[in-house]
């Protein structure tokens, strides 16, 4: 089974609607991230979190939330999803700060607003 | 703030020749980490090889080696001996290891391997 996975694999949704993405992981690491991949623009960071009490926003945090439920499972929602919200979505966890820590990544969330 | 530079947006390369993805940085940090991961169609990010800014020789994993060299700020990924599986994008990031640890990744560079 992986590590981190990631639900729904794919979504279509229209424009004002309120959509969860959702992530969760069995790695028992405390970091977790969601990032977005535009094309062209690599992944960016919208969210992380250091543990279930610890909620940071990224660099392009305007229009969305997020919630750590437990540990192993953090959330990326949409309150009225837009069109230029139109990506593929990641969540990656790391164990720890030493700086040979990897990220994982699930394997994407593909979102289109229409 | 940290900046990933990959100037190469697409690369064709024979099968069996080695092949060198470029990757420059920019931070401020004394320590840092350098990642390469590999994205094929499916979407997945496959992580390829790391390096520590205070590692002395350059990481090898396999057929990838990082191509460290600090004082030019670069992080080139060579891959010997492609494979057709190789066909993917790369991306190069950096990870600060302070703060929120986020990965900042460069734009990708689209590899095609030519039978």
């Amino acid at each position: 089974d992986a590590d981190v996975t990631q639900t729904p694999r794919n979504r279509i949704t229209k424009t004002g609607k309120r959509i969860m993405l959702e992530c969760s992981q069995t790695k028992g690491h405390d970091r977790m991230y969601w990032y977005r991949q535009d094309p062209g623009l690599g992944l960016r960071l919208i969210y992380y979190s250091f543990d279930v009490k610890d909620i940071n926003k990224g660099e392009i945090s305007d229009g969305y939330s997020v919630s750590r439920q437990a540990q192993a499972k953090f959330s990326l929602s949409l309150e009225s999803a837009i069109p230029n919200q139109t990506a593929l979505y990641f969540c990656a966890t790391s164990g720890g700060t030493s700086g040979d820590n990897e990220q994982f990544f699930g394997p994407g969330t593909r979102l289109t607003v229409l | 703030a940290q900046k990933i530079t990959q100037t190469q947006p697409g690369m064709f390369v024979q099968e069996k020749e080695a092949v060198t993805l470029d990757c420059t940085y920019d931070t401020s940090d004394q320590s840092y980490g350098l990642f390469w991961y590999k994205q094929p169609s499916s979407g997945e990010m496959i992580f390829l090889i790391y390096q520590g800014s205070y590692d002395e020789q350059n990481a090898t994993e396999g057929r990838y080696s990082l191509n460290f060299q600090k004082a030019r700020k670069s992080a080139n990924l060579v891959i010997s001996a492609s494979q057709l599986g190789d066909s993917a994008m790369y991306f190069c990031a950096m990870r600060e290891y302070f703060g929120n640890e986020k990965l900042t990744f460069g734009t990708g560079t689209r590899l095609t391997i030519i039978p």
